[in-house]
């Protein structure tokens, strides 16, 4: 059972490019979380999804930023017209129930604007 | 608002010794669920140990022990023998029960040293 699939790993844009997350969640999970970690900082909740609807979003920042998870494929975080700002680690988590059960997290993308 | 406090940033220990990372949070409500979570370079988040608020039973998962202090709100993890395999930032995380969000704190690194 394969775990969480994140990628790319790295991701270079430069500013005002796009730029988009896959996470591929654990088989058999339906709930997908993600998460962004800024340098020496823990991870901050920006949005929750489940298949075709966004069920929690009120850690995503208000402009430029976007997910989904539609019914067959990956969820994709999408980052419109990207800042040095944004230069982050991205996590992805995946869970059966909610994370309160246990979460799986993906390795994350490393995206740096330059 | 649920906040994490991790007050200790790096902390050290000697292989085969025991160290306690310290956390505390702050919530007014009962049901909730605490995380360690591990972070080595790789980046991957790796759940090390899970307490239930309503569990008075301290949690244990082989060398990883916690302390829960419900009254305190205080949530310490415990690692004995220690093993160079455990250098690593260890997060701890906060989930409401009900919620679909993690908080998390800042980390604390942990060096292992031979």
């Amino acid at each position: 059972n394969a775990g969480v699939m994140q990628n790319p790993r790295h991701l270079v844009r430069r500013r005002g490019q796009e730029a988009r997350l896959r996470c591929s969640p654990m088989k058999g999970h339906s709930h997908v979380y993600w998460y962004r970690q800024l340098p020496e900082e823990g991870l901050k909740f920006m949005v929750y999804l489940q298949k075709e609807n966004i069920i929690d979003e009120s850690g995503m920042p208000k402009e430029r930023f976007s997910a989904e998870f539609p019914k067959e494929g990956p969820s994709i975080l999408r980052i419109q017209q990207v800042v040095r700002g944004d230069s982050a680690a991205y996590f992805c988590a995946s869970s059966p129930i909610h994370p309160n059960t246990e979460a799986f997290f993906g390795q994350g993308t490393r995206l740096t604007v330059v | 608002a649920q906040t994490v406090t991790q007050s200790q940033p790096e902390m050290s220990v000697q292989e085969a010794e025991t160290v306690t990372l310290s956390c505390t949070y702050d919530t007014s409500e009962s049901d909730y669920y605490l995380f360690w979570y591990k972070q080595p370079p790789s980046r991957q988040m790796i759940l090390v140990i899970r307490q239930e608020a309503y569990k008075q039973q301290n949690a244990t998962e082989n060398r990883f022990s916690v302390n829960f202090q419900k009254a305190a709100k205080s949530f310490s993890l415990k690692i004995s023998d220690s093993q160079l395999g455990d250098a690593a930032m260890y997060f701890c995380a906060y989930g409401q029960g009900g919620s679909e969000k993690l908080v998390f704190g800042k980390g604390t690194k942990l060096t292992v040293n031979p």
